[in-house]
């Protein structure tokens, strides 16, 4: 099946520094991805959408300045987080859809700790 | 009131048992995911359903979209199953997602 690759799993950073986190679609060009935040024991939060050679969309209430998406090809993603904050502290999961549009692929996540 | 409802929130089950999660919703949806999480945090896509039945393994995956509800069934159910099960419906391009259901199931 296909495969999402995310990268790194985890990530410890001081404040004040910048983490950036990768998606790949390994085995199929994803025109869309879309960039989740999780809090423990709460569901997936929508951050932004992202499409290959366009700007992001970003949901209400999430800053564009400090979580910046690129999606530079059809096959990478990357979420900067930047200026950490302790608050930032959190799980990071990617998802993919493939050209078809016929599923919803998922990264296996990026537990960042900003101390 | 959210717009996916998962029941129940948790659930225990010894090893063999079969289980149901249901998950109902209160929007139009071209599609409705079944999703599989464990503890480290991956989530791995079970099944994407817009009418019927789906069917692998020991997973079973059922919508009736006139009822906008959705169950989600595991026959024979084992220790390695345990982890959170999510739903998620899809009215456009985004998915919207219930808050989960926890399950253990003890050998």
């Amino acid at each position: 099946g296909a495969v999402v690759s995310q990268h790194p799993s985890r990530v410890i950073c001081k404040s004040g520094t910048s983490v950036k986190i990768e998606c790949r679609s390994l085995d199929f060009q994803a025109t869309t991805m879309f960039w989740y935040r999780q809090f423990p024991k709460q569901s997936l939060m929508l951050m932004a959408t992202s499409n290959e050679g366009s700007k992001a969309t970003y949901e209400q209430g999430v800053e564009k300045d400090k979580f910046l998406i690129n999606h530079a090809s059809l096959t990478l993603s990357t979420l900067t987080v930047t200026s950490a904050h302790p608050e930032d502290s959190s799980f990071y999961i990617c998802s993919a859809r493939d050209t078809r549009d016929t599923e919803a692929f998922f990264g296996q996540g990026t537990r960042l700790t900003v101390v | 009131k959210n717009e996916v409802e998962q029941s129940p929130q948790n659930l225990t089950a010894q090893e063999g048992e079969f289980i149901t999660i249901n998950c109902s919703y209160s929007v139009g949806i071209s599609a409705l995911h079944w999703l599989q999480q464990h503890p480290g945090g991956g989530i791995v896509s079970l099944f994407m359903l817009s009418s019927g039945k789906k069917k692998h393994g020991r997973l079973i995956a059922t919508i009736n979209i006139q009822e906008k509800h959705s169950s989600l069934h595991i026959t024979a159910s084992h220790p390695r199953d345990s982890a959170v099960y999510i739903c998620a419906v899809r009215p456009y391009y985004k998915l919207i997602f219930g808050t989960g259901t926890r399950l253990q199931v003890f050998p």
